[in-house]
């Protein structure tokens, strides 16, 4: 099964940026495929966050954006704050297959 | 707001067969894909199966000789039934809807329920 690759976890202070990066193949994202991201808050289900690389669902904060290159997406955080601290999850297509990434604890120090 | 409910025992005993079903409000599923999804304790999601209201699936490679996802579009529910389980497939199961434009990401999710595998 295909695998998507995230860091397992980034911090940053308040106000700071941080950036999740995910790593994937020619199979799904250099496929073509795009990605999507979810913040799971502890205790909750995955929410949206991000679809079709770098489009917010109405009500995400603008402080959240996304990017896609060759076999690689990111998220970015800007102005980070207490209420981000999460589990965030990239995910795509491969093969008939939703895959999900490893997922990146985020930590507002 | 489409909201989503699953529901099920939460405690299955190994080699029996998991059944859980996911009730749907403020959408109908009468259309659109509906999937289902899990999170081993401390692992990554995992998608198991979509179904769209004509009955149609198509389920992850790894579990689809024990899958078997249903809708009654009647009382507007999907359900999820896995066979043969063991205590790899304790997770949390989350019914999801899947976008209705490109079919590619999952816009509404439910809750989820814990379900745990043990005798």
């Amino acid at each position: 099964q295909s695998v998507l690759t995230q860091p397992p976890s980034v911090s940053g202070a308040p106000g700071q940026t941080v950036t999740i990066s995910c790593t994937g193949s020619s199979s799904n994202i250099g496929a073509g495929y795009d990605v999507h991201w979810y913040q799971q808050l502890p205790g909750t289900a995955p929410k949206l966050l991000i679809f079709d690389n770098r489009n917010r669902p109405s009500g995400v904060p603008d402080r959240f954006s996304g990017s896609k290159s060759a076999t690689s997406a990111s998220l970015a955080i800007t102005g980070l704050r207490a209420e981000d601290e999460a589990d965030y999850y990239c995910q795509s297509y491969d093969s008939s297959l939703y895959v999900f990434g490893s997922g990146t604890k985020v930590t507002v120090l | 707001q489409v909201q989503l409910q699953e529901s099920g025992p939460g405690l299955v005993k190994p080699s029996e067969t998991l059944s859980l079903i996911c009730s749907v409000s403020g959408g109908s599923t009468s259309r659109y894909y509906w999937s289902w999804i899990r999170q081993p304790p401390g692992k990554r999601l995992e998608w198991i199966g979509y179904i769209y209201y004509d009955g149609s699936t198509n389920y992850n490679p790894s579990l689809k000789r024990r899958v078997t996802i249903s809708v009654d579009t009647s009382k507007n529910q999907f359900s999820l039934k896995l066979s043969s389980v063991t205590a790899a497939d304790t997770a949390v199961y989350y019914c999801a809807r899947v976008d209705p434009t490109s079919s590619l990401f999952f816009d509404y999710w439910g809750q989820g329920t814990l379900v745990t595998v043990s005798s």
